[in-house]
């Protein structure tokens, strides 16, 4: 049953706290996503990546935010320092771009910054 | 204006009405999601068509690029139904833009 996964789930930090989420992919996907959702903006892209070279992070506040993928199996998004507006919904999707643009979303990341 | 317009925003129904959410896009596109969001969960991709129309069970999406215009259809529509429907063309490879959302209540 391959699916995409997300670690934590959850997560309740203060501010000022780095904060890393972590993806992994569908063995086999050449493509990572990373996806914020707030009831204010609904979901946004952040940041992916094609063959673990980031393809497109204008998304992203680069002042606080990383992602990386240090090997095919694993993508990480990193805040640094956090702040409360980073709250919201962190979701992670892949997809294998040579066959097919569809794209398979993981359970999330419910990020709460106090 | 947003890139994405879905209609309507919120719909509330009675169990077994037939259902239609809209979605008019003005970027161009390969192809095109239609995802479902249940109330604190996560995000299932129901369709990803690119040209005519798609049916899996009760649900139905149908496409015109040359409109850029997206509908998705629930037939005998069911209190499980109810969540978010959120269309998400694809411009590009992959590079999803996305709806604000629908969200669906189905009563009993």
């Amino acid at each position: 049953d391959a699916r995409v996964t997300q670690t934590p789930r959850h997560k309740v930090t203060e501010m000022g706290q780095e904060v890393t989420m972590r993806c992994q992919p569908i063995l086999g996907h050449n493509t990572v996503f990373w996806y914020r959702q707030t009831m204010m903006q609904g979901l946004e892209l952040l940041a992916y990546f094609r063959n673990r070279a980031p393809l497109d992070d204008s998304g992203m506040p680069k002042d606080r935010f990383s992602a990386e993928m240090p090997d095919a199996t694993l993508a990480t998004l990193k805040i640094q320092p956090s702040e409360p507006r980073d709250s919201a919904v962190y979701f992670c999707a892949s997809g294998d771009r040579g066959r097919t643009p569809e794209q398979f979303f993981g359970p999330g990341t419910r990020l709460t910054v106090l | 204006k947003n890139e994405v317009e879905q209609s309507p925003q919120n719909l509330t129904a009675q169990e077994g009405e037939f259902i239609t959410i809209n979605c008019s896009y003005s970027v161009g596109i390969s192809a095109l999601h239609w995802l479902q969001q249940h109330p604190g969960g996560g995000i299932v991709s129901l369709f990803m068509l690119s040209s005519g129309k798609k049916k899996h069970g009760r649900l139905i999406a149908t496409i015109n690029i040359q409109e850029k215009h997206s509908s998705l259809h629930i037939t005998a529509s069911h209190p499980r139904d109810s969540a978010v429907y959120i269309c998400a063309p694809i411009q590009g490879a992959q590079k999803l833009v996305f709806g604000q959302g629908t969200r669906l209540t189905i009563n009993p």
